[in-house]
């Protein structure tokens, strides 16, 4: 299994243009979601998914869309990137999330976004 | 969710014992108690967790309070590739990492 994989890895935009950072998975897992970190800080949770067809916000979804069509991919979407949204990105994948004794998440490596 | 306290920083030497504290006063009847690692800047790291029965893994044990209130990871013997950020959790799935204890082993 190549596990939760992310891409790209490095990514510099300009202020107002838009992308999408992409995040799959191969362990069948029902459970997605993103986070940011900013330097020196912890994580925070931006949108998550249970399931196919099934998402919600986090504590910072501001700027940001995502979709989960597939069970394996849940791609992140900055609508008008701006230099706030300067961070490391995580997508992260669980089996479930209804069993809370089988929670523990499977992280990506990240993506390093710079907005100009 | 039930919030959780850790020690910003906290050194440990090489080959000794790691014990990491963590309090949860709110944590509810259902609720795990979630540890991960994140190494430099890397993704975190799942390491171990439990509801109320001590646990051990490869990696690490995990101790919980009789009233599961709080909690030490334990890292047995501690190596360099154990310095890194480890965070404490009490959510169901949606994982609310605070700043975590900077742990620094020294050789």
């Amino acid at each position: 299994n190549a596990g939760v994989t992310q891409t790209p890895k490095f990514q510099v935009l300009k202020t107002g243009q838009s992308m999408t950072l992409q995040c799959a998975q191969d362990m069948n897992h029902e459970y997605m979601s993103w986070y940011r970190q900013d330097p020196g800080m912890g994580l925070r949770l931006i949108h998550y998914s249970v399931g196919a067809g099934i998402t919600d916000q986090g504590e910072v979804p501001n700027g940001y869309n995502v979709s989960r069509s597939t069970t394996e991919d849940f791609p992140l979407r900055l609508l008008s990137a701006a230099p706030s949204q300067t961070s490391v990105y995580f997508c992260a994948s669980s089996r479930s999330y209804r069993d809370r004794g089988s929670n523990e998440q499977f992280f990506g490596p990240g993506t390093r976004l710079t907005v100009l | 969710d039930a919030k959780t306290t850790q020690p910003p920083s906290m050194d440990c030497a090489e080959g000794r014992a790691a014990n990491l504290p963590c309090n949860h006063s709110t944590i509810s009847g259902n609720e795990y108690v979630y540890w991960y690692r994140q190494i430099h800047s890397q993704g975190p790291q799942y390491i171990i967790h439990g509801l109320k029965n001590n646990e051990t893994n490869e990696m690490a044990s995990l101790i919980i309070t009789e009233d599961r209130k709080s909690s030490t990871l334990i890292l047995p013997h501690a190596t360099l590739r154990d310095t890194a950020v480890y965070y404490c959790i009490v959510a169901p799935y949606k994982l609310s990492f605070g700043a975590g204890t900077t742990v620094t082993v020294r050789a």
